[in-house]
């Protein structure tokens, strides 16, 4: 089946430094991802959708230039949170959507801001 | 009003117990419907999809009512295992997911 692979699982990163996030689609061409964010005891929250060579598209009230998404290709997607506050510390999850095996999460990556 | 409702529970039930989940949805112009099994700290892994006529996969049975906007997980004999949170899914007509707050399952010994 289709494996979307996602680094780091597990990172920590002082207050004001940036974070990226990566998410590779290893056995297909995934053309759009979405980038999800779930803090603790509550819903995944869709931020924001990428397509590749193509600019990303935010959901309301995420930022965009706090939150840069890159899909240069079709099997690499990057999500780079920039300027890190305590408050950014939450799990963020990929999907990429595949008209072949619908849709398959990376792994999550539990981001903590001290 | 949230775009996709659960009781966030927890559900507490025995080994061997029936239990059902339920969820309902706000736009009616939703066009897939998912129910996901989130483990703790984990990314959600599809379950099973959900279609009008209902499906059933083993203990689960799924149900899907458009006119109700109103989606159900029925899980018979409980195991231990089953012990999760159920994610309620659907899928706008761009293809994104938009998930629910999840309702958290406990089944104990």
């Amino acid at each position: 089946g289709a494996v979307v692979s996602q680094h780091p699982s597990r990172v920590i990163c002082k207050s004001g430094t940036s974070v990226k996030i990566e998410c590779r689609s290893l056995d297909f061409q995934a053309t759009t991802m979405f980038w999800y964010r779930q803090f603790p005891k509550q819903s995944l929250m869709l931020m924001a959708t990428s397509n590749e060579g193509s600019k990303a598209t935010y959901e309301q009230g995420v930022e965009k230039d706090k939150f840069l998404i890159n899909h240069a290709s079709l099997t690499l997607s990057t999500l780079t949170v920039t300027s890190a506050h305590p408050e950014d510390s939450s799990f963020y999850i990929c999907s990429a959507a595949d008209r072949s095996y619908g849709y398959t999460f990376g792994s999550g990556t539990r981001l903590t801001v001290v | 009003r949230k775009e996709v409702e659960q009781d966030p529970g927890p559900f507490n039930v025995p080994e061997g117990a029936t239990v059902a989940f339920n969820c309902t949805y706000s736009n009616s112009a939703s066009q897939s419907f998912f129910w996901y099994r989130q483990d703790c700290r984990k990314e959600p892994k599809l379950l099973m999809s959900v279609y009008s006529s209902g499906n059933e996969d083993g203990r689960f049975t799924a149900q899907l009512n458009r006119a109700s906007q109103y989606i159900s997980l029925l899980i018979r004999d409980s195991k231990l295992s089953d012990s999760a949170t159920y994610l309620c899914v659907v899928t706008r007509n761009t293809g994104k997911l938009i998930f629910g707050q999840g309702t958290t399952l406990q089944v104990k010994p």
